[in-house]
């Protein structure tokens, strides 16, 4: 089992709708998560980060954490074309930081 | 702003040479980081440091060495590239705790011929 997992997509919206990208992890000692975003061709850059159980919001980005679940989402609000990329999740087990293979959002206009 | 710096963009290398790919960091973070992503197999974890001249394996070390002399530089070695060494490489950084955020560079893309 690795341990970050995502749904590598791609995820299509249209422009102006909610984008939810999910990510499960398998450590429950995990301590803190991150959300990238990484446009083709580029390196990845963050977004948020969280580190408590429930929601951060953050302009049109809202982390969600649940660890009794073991599972962070990203939502993105009135989605723009310029949010289409690749979505990295990582989480932080305390001892080595890792991520998972990205989810590939397309906003359509 | 944290900035991250990788010696080159674009590397195009033969088979059995050594390569040198340099990263540098301006924001005197403790950790350092070498990854290469490929596609379908995401970032994978070849070497980081946590301090100068201290080095730890990450997931996929073979065929890698690093060194950090200065704490703002972190290197990665291929001692004798492979075509299958052919990948982006990404450095980062990251401050003092471990769980904190990691900052990346730029990339450097690697071919070996």
């Amino acid at each position: 089992q690795k341990e970050v997992e995502q749904n590598s997509g791609p995820l299509s919206v249209p422009e102006g709708a909610i984008a939810s990208l999910n990510c499960t992890y398998s450590d429950r000692g995990s301590q803190s998560f991150f959300w990238y975003r990484q446009y083709s061709g580029k390196s990845p850059e963050l977004i948020m980060f969280i580190y408590s159980n429930g929601d951060k919001e953050d302009g049109r980005f809202t982390a969600q954490l649940n660890k009794a679940s073991q599972y962070v989402s990203l939502l993105i609000r009135d989605s723009q074309p310029s949010d289409s990329a690749t979505y990295l999740c990582a989480v932080n087990t305390g001892n080595q930081f890792y991520f998972g293979t990205g989810t590939s959002l397309t906003v359509i206009p | 702003d944290v900035k991250v710096t990788q010696s080159s963009r674009y590397l195009v290398k033969r088979t059995g040479e050594k390569v040198f790919l340099e990263c540098v960091q301006d924001m005197d973070h403790e950790n350092m980081f070498w990854y290469r992503q490929d596609p379908g197999l995401g970032l994978r974890l070849i070497y980081f440091s946590y301090d100068v001249k201290m080095k730890e394996k990450g997931d996929i070390p073979e065929g890698y060495s690093v060194s950090r002399e200065k704490k703002e530089r972190f290197s990665l070695i291929l001692e004798s590239a492979s075509t299958n060494q052919t990948s982006m490489y990404l450095c980062a950084s990251s401050p003092s705790d471990l769980a904190d955020t990691q900052y990346f560079g730029p990339g450097t893309r690697l071919t070996v011929l």
